[in-house]
């Protein structure tokens, strides 16, 4: 099985910060990487694909990038309802697996 | 407007079962994979299990394989999940959700969820 490791687990900003949060598989999954953010009780929503590839509707201040096993996704400036927590996901095989979560808090 | 709905949650003794229901309109549902995942009070999200549009083929995280089934009935634009042998490590929020593939960079296909249901709580509890 795939496992990855989100890196890091909290991570405390303030708005108009730009962050990155690090996703590392434990084999190599080429571009089969999505990124999700979630809100308390609400349910995920994607925010990129193929590693790099925003979904429609997402602001451009979302990035992904990376390949192979090392994976980022950037925010260029912190707005407040980006505050969420947010997940990475591998589809290079079954099981899909998730990584652990980077909860991302108000300084 | 794509719409996953999500049914069938509720309050289970330890031992019992449970079928979930996903209820999808909007899209051509019968062309597309689909997901369950499911998330503990508090804890991060952990995929359950996929299955194709013909659902022939299942797959299900190593955990739930012995104990949950999936199916689908695509002339009712539905999706099942049917647990059995429920712990309480089953508790959790399950979501369905729809496997879309992007072709993306011209050849390099890429799988990602990109519709959820709102979930439905299970709680196994004595």
């Amino acid at each position: 099985d795939i496992h990855l490791t989100q890196s890091p687990s909290f991570l405390s900003a303030s708005v108009g910060d730009r962050v990155t949060i690090t996703c590392r598989a434990s084999q190599v999954i080429a571009s089969y990487l999505a990124w999700y953010h979630q809100k308390p009780g609400k349910a995920p929503k994607l925010l990129i694909y193929g590693a790099s590839t925003l979904q429609s509707g997402v602001p451009s201040r979302f990035s992904g990038s990376g390949s192979g096993t090392d994976f980022t996704l950037t925010i260029s400036s912190l707005q407040p309802e980006d505050f969420a927590t947010y997940y990475c996901q591998q589809f290079s095989g079954y099981p899909y697996s998730f990584g652990q979560g980077t909860q991302l808090e108000i300084k | 407007e794509v719409q996953l709905i999500e049914s069938g949650g509720g309050l289970v003794t330890p031992g019992g079962s449970l079928r979930l229901s996903c209820s999808a309109t909007g899209f051509n549902f019968s062309a597309y994979n689909m997901n369950w995942v499911r998330q503990a009070p508090g804890k991060g999200l952990e995929w359950v299990s996929s299955i194709d549009p013909s659902g022939d083929y299942v797959f299900f995280a190593d955990s739930m394989r012995a104990r949950f089934t999936m199916s689908r009935d695509n002339t009712k634009n539905s999706l099942f999940l049917q647990m059995n042998s429920l712990s309480a490590d089953d508790t959790a929020v399950y979501y369905c959700a729809r496997v879309e593939i992007t072709l993306i960079r011209g050849f390099i296909t890429a799988p990602h969820l990109d519709h959820w249901g709102q979930g439905t709580l299970v709680a196994v509890s004595s």
